[in-house]
């Protein structure tokens, strides 16, 4: 059984441009979450979709916004880079109807730099 | 606000035991969950408690005080392998996680 996809792995940005990553979860596996990941800070959530709806939402700015296809595939979207976008964006599958009372499942994530 | 206190760093030796403890404030509780995540590398799932007491799984253990808002993991016959950062994360009222900045646990020969 393949595990959780993400990409790019790796990206450098310049400030002010915008970044599109991808998420494809476990096969079955309905439900997308996205977290950022900093040094010292662990982990925040960003979102989570559930059959391509947005089920729940962290206290990110609008910059930052995702969605989710009917193949269950998820990007996240951040524009108008800031330094302090640099970091570690992990997507997490499960397959739960119930939101976060189970295992999530990690990708490798995807490592932003933005210069 | 929601808050989850962990260690930063800790350091054992190998063979030994090493208790990692978690306290937690958060707005309601839906169960708390411990990854581990070696350097460079995904989170990986350890353990899922809900109820009170201990949950044993080989030679990691996990246990929960929802009175006292706290949990410890608890690894036995450290390995080197063992060599990587804690996460100890709970679900909130409106199943949200909410997560610890993670301990990170050094085994020495």
């Amino acid at each position: 059984k393949a595990g959780v996809t993400q990409t790019p792995r790796y990206l450098i940005k310049t400030r002010g441009q915008q970044v599109t990553l991808s998420c494809s979860p476990i096969s079955g596996h309905r439900s997308v979450s996205w977290y950022q990941q900093t040094p010292g800070q662990g982990l925040q959530f960003l979102f989570e979709y559930f059959s391509e709806t947005q089920r729940n939402k962290g206290n990110f700015p609008g910059r930052f916004s995702g969605r989710q296809f009917s193949n269950s595939r998820s990007e996240m979207n951040v524009s108008t880079l800031e330094l302090g976008d640099s970091a570690l964006y992990l997507c997490a599958s499960s397959p739960g109807t119930e939101p976060n009372t189970g295992e999530l499942f990690f990708g490798e994530g995807s490592r932003l730099t933005v210069l | 606000g929601q808050n989850i206190d962990q260690p930063t760093e800790m350091t054992a030796t190998e063979g030994a035991i090493v208790q990692i403890n978690c306290t937690y404030q958060t707005s309601g509780f839906n169960g708390l969950f411990w990854y581990q995540q070696h350097a460079g590398e995904a989170p990986t799932f350890l353990s899922y408690n809900v109820l009170d007491g201990l949950e044993e799984k080989g030679r990691f253990s996990s246990f929960l005080s929802r009175s006292k808002g706290y949990s410890y993991l608890l690894l036995k016959e450290l390995q080197m392998k063992d060599s990587a950062s804690y996460l100890c994360a709970v679900t909130d009222s409106n199943y949200q996680l909410i997560w610890g900045a993670g301990t990170k646990l050094i085994i020495k020969p």
